[in-house]
């Protein structure tokens, strides 16, 4: 039950966009749709952001979007805002019947 | 709307006992797996067990397996987490979360999340 890699931090600009990858193996991310994505505000719970790969929950603006190839997802937040300024987690569903989540992503909006 | 309020959280000395405790409202609670998740202090976020909607069907991390045990009560709409021969890294914010599926052996996601309760194990 190894953590997905995730890069410790990205950051951009108002206006412009980010990707964060999220890499795992064969057993999890690359074996099933099942890849979610969170943003966490310090001090706060985690709020879904992505799932399914590519989807969003109601509510959740379009500049943020998923995608996955191989063994690595992304996600990908365009038309950065200042509220973006987060932690992001990915997740995914493994051959065990468990979850697993990456080490997070630091995003900072300069 | 879908409300999850952890509690039992506090400090216990390594090797004690913890039970945790998540009061959900809002939803079918029989209806959906739920999950515990962990965030020890200024570190990332540790699935570490799920139950389905049945109560029959458990998973857990590898770093709980053995110590904790998942189970919830369907008539009190209550998620429950035994954690026993606690260590000083089970130090962490614990999370419910509600799954999308009922079954905990098919794939989902952690669509509500509550506030958390914090378990310290410290001498």
């Amino acid at each position: 039950q190894s953590a997905l890699t995730q890069p410790a931090s990205v950051s951009g600009s108002p206006g412009q966009s980010i990707t964060i990858s999220c890499t795992g193996t064969s057993s999890d991310v690359g074996g099933y749709k099942y890849v979610s994505w969170y943003q966490q505000h310090p001090g706060k719970a985690p709020k879904l952001m992505i799932y399914d790969v590519n989807n969003r929950p109601s509510g959740v603006p379009d500049r943020f979007s998923g995608s996955k190839s191989g063994n690595t997802a992304s996600l990908t937040i365009s038309g950065l805002q200042a509220e973006d300024e987060a932690d992001y987690y990915c997740s995914s569903y493994t051959t065990n019947s468990t979850r697993v989540f990456g080490g997070g992503t630091k995003l900072t909006v300069l | 709307e879908v409300q999850l309020l952890e509690s039992g959280g506090g400090l216990v000395q390594p090797g004690g006992s913890l039970r945790l405790s998540c009061a959900a409202s809002g939803l079918s609670f029989s209806s959906y797996a739920m999950n515990w998740v962990r965030q020890a202090p200024g570190k990332g976020l540790e699935w570490v067990s799920i139950i389905s909607g049945s109560g029959v069907t458990t998973y857990y991390a590898d770093s709980v397996k053995g110590r904790f045990t998942i189970s919830r009560d369907n008539s009190k709409n209550t998620l429950y987490l035994q954690m026993n021969s606690l260590r000083a890294e089970d130090t962490a914010v614990y999370y419910c979360a509600k799954d999308r599926v009922t079954a905990a052996g098919t794939g989902g996601y952690f669509d509500y999340w509550g506030q958390g309760t914090l378990a310290t194990v410290s001498s």
